[in-house]
């Protein structure tokens, strides 16, 4: 059971949009900053967004992170095929003194 | 562009130990702070651990008992060990460059760099 909580799978067409929910507690995304991964099938997990909505160079803008309150939400607008992949949201615990990650998201682009 | 790569026995008796070394390319691990992170087949994300430039150390409560991470700057690496594993230790093993600072707004804390991912299975 993660700290933080995801859907286990999302899913829509190419060119479309879809969001990716992560949800936690005061403890965590309410009062530290949130990152996201996108991890490939058989790859290691690659940062797409830093400080709740930065995007490190080369990611392109069709990703965003958001964050509000106890929940923070990834978009990805523009699907593709490649974006196929699982995505996981991060961020510190002050409570637990740990780094903690949702459960993943499975992004099936229909 | 750095680069980070792990390596180790691919295979840990259950009660011995797990050694892991990161050897870090195209960059230094001096001024900078890094963490070991690893995934369980078809499972999520867990962190490790992490080592600060400083060479203070912070791990996660659930393991750190059992863990060690050190560097070592003048060979550009940095290392795990992870004592009396069982086969809940069984996982994809990552390193990685952590960014961290706190701000107004909280902790900052994220990985920007990681490496390829080693299999280690406990098994005897």
């Amino acid at each position: 059971q993660s700290v933080l909580t995801q859907p286990p799978s999302v899913s829509s067409a190419p060119g479309q949009k879809v969001t990716i929910s992560c949800s936690g507690s005061g403890s965590n995304i309410e009062n530290n900053y949130v990152s996201w991964y996108q991890q490939l099938p058989g790859t290691a997990p690659k940062l797409l967004i830093y400080e709740n909505n930065k995007r490190p160079s080369g990611i392109p803008d069709r990703f965003s992170g958001s964050k509000s309150g106890t929940s923070a939400t990834l978009g990805i607008t523009g699907l593709q095929t490649g974006d196929e992949a699982d995505y996981y949201c991060g961020t510190w615990d002050s409570s637990l003194s740990v780094v903690v990650f949702g459960g993943g998201t499975k992004l099936t682009v229909l | 562009q750095v680069q980070l790569r792990e390596s180790g026995p691919g295979l840990v008796k259950p009660a011995e130990p797990l050694s892991l070394t990161c050897t870090v390319s195209g960059g230094s691990t001096s001024g900078y702070n890094w963490s070991w992170i690893r995934q369980p087949p078809g499972k999520g994300l867990e962190w490790i651990g992490h080592i600060y430039y400083s060479g203070s150390t912070n791990y996660n409560p659930s393991l750190k008992s059992r863990v060690t991470i050190s560097v070592d700057t003048s060979k550009n690496q940095f290392s795990l060990k992870l004592s009396s594993v069982t086969a809940a230790d069984t996982a994809v093993y990552y390193c990685a460059r952590a960014r961290n600072y706190y701000d107004i707004s909280g902790l900052l804390f994220y990985f920007d760099y990681w490496g390829q991912g080693t299999l280690v299975t406990v098994s005897s």
